[in-house]
């Protein structure tokens, strides 16, 4: 079964509003998860790493005050995308390494669209 | 920097009709090459990983393979739910748990 969950799983907002998106570990703590966008047949592309008690690391170009991340307990991450526009508009995953395989786990993903 | 190339980008395959994926990557230092699996509007969902160069992993009618510079995924005999995404990714060591993706091979099973 599902070993990490994202809600919600799709959403549709309006242009300069904010949206939050959760990523929750099921049966297990992860200290670090991670959150992707991936676009129209393109791969995952990383945004950030979500850290447990501490402040997420970005990637090179994404912008840290737009997507808001946050990962208050040990099974829950989550990134809120400010004031969006369409062209934040994407399908955001989270993942989530279990145990000492390294191993990750993804979420079923949101879609998020902008009018 | 740590770079993954995947090939084909695409691959229409007839069921029954077996063929390989390739996944080549250069890295500082492979901890780990996973293969994940995704279909279309769903989260990716993990196959396998491979550690160590000469290093096969097998699931129904998936079998990985990793050397030190790429790995390939075989699909045997596939059938049309075989149909999906297969995405490959490298851990490097130092990285954390970070994963640098491919581009993906979509793989398409005609009956």
């Amino acid at each position: 079964g599902a070993v990490v969950s994202q809600h919600p799983s799709w959403v549709i907002c309006k242009s300069g509003t904010s949206v939050k998106i959760e990523c929750r570990s099921l049966d297990f703590q992860a200290t670090t998860m991670f959150w992707y966008r991936q676009f129209p047949k393109q791969s995952l592309m990383l945004m950030a790493t979500s850290n447990e008690g501490s402040k997420a690391t970005y990637e090179q170009g994404v912008e840290k005050d737009k997507f808001l991340i946050n990962h208050a307990s040990l099974t829950l991450s989550t990134l809120t995308v400010t004031s969006a526009h369409p062209e934040d508009s994407s399908f955001y995953i989270c993942s989530a390494p279990r145990g000492n395989t390294y191993e990750q786990y993804f979420g079923p993903g949101t879609r998020l669209t902008v009018t | 920097e740590d770079q993954v190339t995947q090939s084909p980008e695409a691959l229409r395959l007839q069921e029954g009709e077996s063929s390989s994926l390739n996944c080549s990557y250069t890295v500082s230092g492979l901890r780990g090459l996973f293969w994940y699996r995704q279909d279309p509007g769903k989260g990716p969902e993990f196959l396998f990983t491979l550690y160590s160069a000469g290093e096969e992993k097998e699931k129904e009618r998936l079998k990985a393979t990793l050397t030190k510079k790429e790995s390939f995924l075989h699909i045997t005999a596939p059938k049309p739910e075989d149909s999906a995404t297969y995405l490959c990714a490298v851990q490097a060591i130092g990285a954390g748990n970070k994963l640098t993706f491919g581009g993906g091979t979509r793989v398409l099973v005609k009956p």
